[in-house]
């Protein structure tokens, strides 16, 4: 499967405690992206990196969430001290560089669920 | 800000009926269109795009024009089937000052396809 990869697909966890998940893009894409989607809502951008520089992040990211792509390939996505807000699914995605391409298409993973209980 | 609105749901149709949901936008510049599809318990899968005005984007039987006039870019297709039942997602996509390709998304749509 060369598709985006994620896991834990699920993940149900005390408040107050910390959870990681991780995200393989397409092999060679350079962009990275985060995303989280809570219940009947669209996916809203968290954070962007490309290579393993973190150009943006939303201010939906608060300084409990940290995001990191050491090496430029796969990344991580830290949440401390988790509250029954931040219950959503988290949506990695990835994209190439292709000078002159308009149209670039972003390709999503299937998603951390997220309960916070 | 970019935004975009699309028709709410949920939208029930029965099998081989013709299928129309609404998005229209708000953005500054010109930005690329997208629909994705969201099957139940999976993440998203690009439908279909169009990356400027009068491109009219299509797959597996659905349709989209890019309509700069109206800023719609509704999805259209005229014989659905079960298997379509699915959340679907309108979304812009802008460039940031970082090169950022920003995806915004509306609200999704959920269609049910009854037979």
């Amino acid at each position: 499967d060369t598709g985006v990869s994620q896991n834990p697909r699920h993940k149900i966890t005390k408040r107050g405690q910390n959870v990681t998940f991780r995200c393989d893009p397409i092999s060679e894409h350079n962009r990275l992206y985060w995303y989280r989607q809570t219940l009947g809502q669209g996916p809203e951008f968290l954070t962007y990196f490309q290579n393993e520089a973190q150009l943006e992040k939303s201010r939906l990211l608060s300084d409990r969430f940290s995001a990191e792509r050491p090496k430029g390939s796969f990344s991580t996505l830290e949440i401390q001290r988790t509250e029954q807000g931040d219950s959503a699914m988290y949506l990695c995605a990835s994209s190439p560089i292709e000078l002159g391409e308009s149209g670039n298409t972003i390709y999503f993973g299937e998603g951390s669920w997220l309960t916070v209980v | 800000g970019d935004s975009v609105t699309q028709m709410e749901g949920p939208v029930t149709l029965s099998e081989e009926a013709f299928l129309t949901i609404n998005c229209t936008y708000t953005a500054t510049g010109y930005p690329s269109l997208f629909w994705y599809v969201q099957y139940p318990g999976e993440g998203l899968q690009l439908l279909l795009k169009a990356t400027k005005a009068d491109d009219k984007g299509s797959n597996k039987g659905f349709e989209a024009t890019y309509r700069k006039e109206t800023t719609s870019f509704h999805l259209e297709k005229g014989s659905v089937q079960v298997s379509d039942s699915a959340v679907y997602f309108c979304a812009l996509r802008s460039i940031s000052n970082f090169g950022n390709e920003k995806l915004t998304f509306g609200t999704g749509t959920r269609l049910t396809i009854i037979p």
